[in-house]
């Protein structure tokens, strides 16, 4: 299947720091990603679809500012949290979507997340 | 707008036996497409397995099986000779067939297999 990574797996930072976090397609390319926030235990909130070469959409409550998602390549989406506050830690994970063989629909592939602490 | 409910928080099962995790969806859609996610203690999520909803036909994938009740809005994943690696969150999940790929999830069932 498709494979998604992510970088960093995990990132520790101080507050009011910025922190970036990349999602890559490895193996095929994808024209949207999407950001998703998990807190511990809890399910996958959907922060954002990345729309490559436009600006991405937001879900609503999340902030623009803060959480600013430049998708600059078919391959490559980023999410930047800036100016990073504790309770900005969590587990980012992102997904991007493709078709597998015969199916009639795109299939989500998950990266394996990003664990932010903020200090 | 999609929404997706699992109301049991949390299950244990012993191992080798079954359980079954229910699931209910709420969509306007006429064609959607229903998943299992599975997320381990790494934290990858996992496809588990899919069910396109014009299938009357239940998925099957080895030891995983769906029930599905289209008309009640029901799609419970059944688990069958349990293994200490089934152990991990399992995640209800819903996509539309429509253009925008959102996939909506479900609040998750912890699911303990005891050896």
């Amino acid at each position: 299947g498709a494979v998604v990574s992510q970088h960093p797996s995990r990132v520790i930072c101080k507050s009011g720091t910025s922190v970036k976090i990349e999602c890559r397609s490895l193996d095929f390319q994808a024209t949207t990603m999407f950001w998703y926030r998990q807190f511990p235990k809890k399910s996958l909130m959907l922060m954002a679809t990345s729309n490559e070469g436009s600006k991405a959409t937001y879900e609503q409550g999340v902030e623009k500012d803060k959480f600013l998602i430049n998708h600059a390549s078919l391959t490559l989406s980023t999410l930047t949290v800036t100016s990073a506050h504790p309770e900005d830690s969590s587990f980012y994970i992102c997904s991007a979507p493709s078709r597998p063989g015969g199916f009639t629909y795109n299939e989500q592939f998950f990266g394996p997340g990003t664990r932010l602490t903020v200090l | 707008a999609q929404t997706v409910t699992q109301s049991q928080p949390e299950m244990s099962v012993q191992e080798a036996e079954t359980v079954t995790l229910s699931c209910t969806y709420d969509t306007s859609e006429s064609n959607y497409y229903l998943f299992w996610y599975k997320q381990p203690p790494s934290r990858q999520m996992i496809l588990v397995i899919r069910q396109e909803a014009y299938k009357q036909q239940n998925a099957t994938e080895n030891r995983f099986s769906v029930n599905f009740q289209k008309a009640a809005k029901s799609f419970s994943l059944k688990i069958s000779d349990s293994q200490l690696g089934d152990t991990a969150m399992y995640f209800c999940a819903s996509l539309s067939a429509g253009g925008y790929q959102k996939v909506t999830f479900g609040i998750g069932t912890k699911l303990q297999v005891i050896p």
